[in-house]
């Protein structure tokens, strides 16, 4: 079956822009994550959803950044006036009954 | 969140096994240890996770200390496939958030 897609795969963003990133997860997983990977380390937790209840939201880095699942299935990642300093990739996982959490590609944010 | 130590980085031989050490010395009685690896431009990958017991399966075996404070990814015969950042974090039974750290960079030479 299909894995978790993410789009768009590169995004490219003046400073100041809003940008939005799509994560579409493996049909019938209930939990879905959010992470930042900066070139070099590993993922960065950001935020959590079990169906569109935001559980854990003490990841995300200001008030910028905001996600939301209105419907329990697709998740959008929104970030405001984007800074250089959020250049990074964004993986989105979501989370099998047995708690393997499955990856997709990431989207590659460069703020300029 | 419990913390996981690991080797910044490893070699092996193509063909040979691996072990691929992570220390979780403050591990309580509802993590799970899970480990995944992140290949070049890629999401990272599940491997194996396990509670107690050691554990199988077609990519990898996992072996959990009896004390639980620490465990060992092991590849069977490395290929040049397996070159990667391998990842042990900690996930407890009603887990959301997780604590990656910076794993280790394991490179298999031909």
């Amino acid at each position: 079956g299909a894995g978790v897609s993410q789009s768009p795969r590169y995004k490219v963003a003046k400073r100041g822009q809003d940008v939005a990133l799509r994560c579409d997860p493996i049909s019938g997983h209930v939990s879905l994550f959010w992470y930042q990977q900066a070139l070099g380390q590993g993922p960065e937790f950001l935020t959590y959803f079990q169906n569109e209840a935001q559980l854990d939201k003490s990841g995300l880095p200001s008030d910028r950044f905001f996600a939301e699942r209105p419907e329990g299935s697709v998740s959008t990642l929104k970030i405001q006036r984007t800074q250089q300093e959020d250049s990074a990739v964004y993986l989105c996982a979501s989370s099998s009954p047995r708690n393997e959490q499955f990856f997709g590609p990431g989207t590659r944010l460069t703020v300029l | 969140d419990a913390k996981t130590t690991q080797p910044n980085s490893m070699e092996s031989n193509e063909e040979e096994p691996v072990h691929l050490p992570c220390n979780h010395s403050t591990i309580s009685g509802t993590d799970y240890i899970h480990w995944y690896r992140q290949l070049p431009s890629q999401g990272p990958e599940y491997v194996i996770h396990g509670l107690t017991s050691n554990v199988n399966n077609r990519m990898a075996s996992l072996a959990i200390a009896e004390d639980r404070k620490s465990s060992t990814l092991i590849l069977h015969r490395a290929t040049l496939r397996d070159a990667a950042v391998y990842y042990c974090i900690l996930r407890d039974t009603n887990a959301g958030k997780s604590t990656f750290g910076d794993g280790t960079t394991l490179t298999v030479k031909p």
